[in-house]
């Protein structure tokens, strides 16, 4: 089982160089993620997606743009690197039954240094 | 908006000694609450859940119940184990199970 993946598992970048996080899912969620995880603090939702074509910003969604062409996958580009990006990245779904509050599943995360 | 508020860490506690981890949200409507837990190196995985008031989530030894009339979600666990050790979160969902809010976690060390 699968499950929610995440590549790389680490990943050292020098500032402003861009990088795209992958993320994808065997689940058939509609509902997608991408939180950052910054040391002692917890997650704050950077983008998410309620279907494949359609993404909104979360909390902290500067610096980052996504895309959601398939209902699988939910990639994450960072475009011109920053030291404020380093943090642990973990890409989430969610299924979407009616009204009920599902549970999300994780990814295993994706640590970035910017140096 | 809505928020998570969680007791500060680091927790440590001898094995078989008693937990509770207090948790209090800030929510409009009907939020679904749960705990999540974080083992070193992994990702985050569902402990236990509550989607209504009086509720009780369970697993693992782990309970929590939603009181909505003090919008608290405490977690307990009667004894605790070296595996126990953690970070444990909290977080809401609102009623259309679209956005999540988590707290800051509390980090949990059990000691044999």
């Amino acid at each position: 089982n699968a499950g929610v993946t995440q590549t790389p598992k680490f990943r050292i970048l020098k500032i402003g160089q861009s990088m795209t996080l992958q993320c994808t899912q065997d689940m058939n969620h509609n509902y997608m993620y991408w939180y950052r995880q910054d040391p002692g603090m917890g997650l704050k939702l950077i983008y998410y997606s309620v279907g494949a074509g359609i993404t909104d910003k979360g909390e902290v969604p500067n610096g980052y743009n996504v895309s959601r062409s398939t209902t699988e996958d939910f990639p994450l580009r960072l475009e011109l690197a920053a030291p404020s990006q380093t943090s642990v990245y973990f890409c989430a779904s969610s299924p979407r039954q009616g009204q009920t509050n599902e549970k999300l599943f994780f990814g295993s995360g994706t640590q970035l240094s910017v140096l | 908006g809505n928020s998570v508020t969680q007791m500060e860490g680091p927790v440590t506690l001898s094995e078989e000694a008693f937990l509770t981890i207090n948790c209090t949200y800030t929510a409009t409507g009907y939020p679904s609450l749960f705990w999540y837990v974080q083992y070193p190196g992994e990702g985050l995985q569902l402990l236990l859940k509550a989607t209504k008031a009086d509720d009780k989530g369970s697993n693992k030894g782990f309970e929590a119940t939603y009181r909505k009339e003090t919008t608290s979600f405490h977690l307990e666990k009667g004894s605790v184990q070296v595996s126990d050790s953690a970070v444990y979160f909290c977080a809401l969902s609102d009623h259309y199970g679209q956005n999540f809010v988590f707290g800051p976690g509390t980090r949990l060390s059990v000691l044999p």
